[in-house]
């Protein structure tokens, strides 16, 4: 069964940095587009980022341009998004997901797993 | 602007069936759309892809109770008998390059 186990949250100040990793298993990492997501406490659900399954192409939601970066261990099956100049708006659960489609290379964001999430809170 | 509009609460009845609806913005009543369900303090689950003719295909393990139907720009996720647990949070998706869009989510309290 698919797995994605995601790490790295906790508390930070506004302004500084944290890196979350997420580990994939059970199934073949590098054929895969990964996301994240984020979901502040009581709201909907938010799309941040996404790296194609070659790490050719990165894409980001407008508010996390310029601070977030998202990369990939295709060695490791790991799945990183690196958070810099964190903000008291960026507390929120993080998650990572999978596309449902394997070398999607353009428009196929179809999500089919999801992890269960490591909270990041910015607060002083 | 593509957009995704829900209802943000349903109910029905425990056993009872509930039909709730996601409604694309004009102009885009083509687009395939996922369903997501989130449990109370849970990560979101997949319940399954619904296309524009209302053909759909559905997650591993997802129960014969759940199924979607379109019309024009609207998406349906139907639940039938109702279980304590479908009491959950219900998610909308959509998906262009390089980016992805979720509805404001659904609440379905079960009675």
């Amino acid at each position: 069964q698919v797995q994605l186990v995601e790490s790295g949250g906790g508390v930070v100040q506004p302004g500084g940095s944290l890196r979350l990793s997420c580990a994939a298993s059970e199934f073949t990492f590098s054929s895969y587009g990964m996301h994240w997501f984020r979901q502040a406490p009581g709201k909907g659900l938010e799309w941040v980022a996404v790296i194609y399954y070659d790490g050719s192409k990165k894409y980001y939601t407008d508010s996390v341009k310029g601070r977030f970066t998202i990369s990939r261990d295709n060695s490791m099956n790991t799945l990183y998004l690196q958070m810099n100049s964190l903000r008291a708006e960026d507390t929120a659960m993080y998650y990572c997901a999978r596309d449902r489609v394997r070398y999607c290379g353009g428009d196929c964001h179809e999500i089919d797993y999801w992890g269960q999430g490591t909270l990041v809170t910015v607060s002083s | 602007q593509l957009v995704l509009t829900q209802s943000p609460s349903a109910s029905a009845s425990l056993g009872a069936s509930v039909k709730l609806t996601c409604t694309l913005s004009s102009g885009h009543s083509s687009y395939a759309i996922a369903w997501h369900q989130q449990q109370p303090e849970k990560g979101p689950r997949y319940l399954m892809r619904l296309n524009s003719d209302g053909s759909h295909s559905k997650g591993d393990g997802i129960p014969d109770r759940f199924s979607g139907s379109s019309s024009g720009a609207e998406r349906y996720l139907t639940i039938s008998s109702l279980q304590s647990e479908d009491e959950a949070d219900y998610y909308c998706q959509t998906w262009g390059t390089g980016f992805v869009l979720f509805g404001g989510g659904t609440k379905l309290t079960v009675l």
